[in-house]
């Protein structure tokens, strides 16, 4: 089983909809929890991390599930721009300060 | 400043060369990392150094040979590669901290002839 899975996607949604991502994690243990964005030819860039009691930034909203192991990402309103790869990123200071890389969800917004 | 630099930025080399690739942070971060990314695909770990030491390898062929000379610097070392080594090689960096941040360079776009 991998340590963290996504649904690749991709999404496409008009401008202006609300996406979710979901993300799941299958070690209790992770500590950490972070998404990133990732646009064509382009490296990771942090987006959010992912606090216990959940967490807004504009029109993103990060949440965390620790009972039933997963994070989420939602996007309110979406622009032409948020077009990209968001991936869910899970530390394990547990093994080494491994960083696990969910799959990727490509987001397609269209006009 | 949350930069991590890379060098170079596109590498063409043929089967037989031997080049470097450079990483570098001043952000006193004490973990650095050099992940493979094939295209669609998210970035694969290759190795971790945690205070200067090597504290992972991924199982990675010995023609990648990475370095960490000091605690901002980072190198892959690359010997006798094969086309399917040709890639988008990432650095990274974070802190040796249950909540930190991992941060990347840009990345350098290899291709092996």
């Amino acid at each position: 089983r991998k340590e963290v899975e996504q649904d690749p996607g991709p999404f496409n949604v008009p401008e202006g909809a609300t996406v979710a991502f979901n993300c799941t994690y299958s070690n209790s243990a992770s500590q950490s929890f972070f998404w990133y964005r990732q646009d064509c030819r382009k490296e990771p860039k942090l987006l959010m991390s992912v606090y216990s009691s959940g967490n807004e930034d504009g029109r993103f909203t990060a949440q965390l599930n620790r009972a039933s192991q997963y994070i989420s990402l939602l996007i309110r309103d979406s622009k032409l721009s948020d077009s990209a790869t968001y991936l869910c990123v899970v530390n394990a200071l547990y093994n080494f300060n491994k960083f696990y890389f969910g799959s990727g969800t490509k987001l397609n917004v269209k006009p | 400043d949350t930069e991590v630099t890379q060098t170079p930025k596109h590498l063409v080399m043929g089967m037989t060369n031997k080049k470097s690739l450079k990483c570098e942070q001043h952000m006193g971060h004490r973990a650095m990392y050099w992940y493979k990314q094939k295209a669609k695909k998210p970035p694969e770990l290759m190795f971790v150094y945690s205070y200067e030491k090597l504290s992972i390898n991924e199982s990675v062929p010995s023609r990648f040979s990475p370095e960490c000379p000091n605690s901002s610097l980072l190198n892959l070392h690359l010997h006798a590669l094969q086309p399917e080594d040709s890639a988008l090689y990432l650095c990274a960096s974070s802190q040796v901290a249950v909540t930190d941040t991992q941060y990347f360079g840009p990345g350098t776009r290899l291709t092996v002839l």
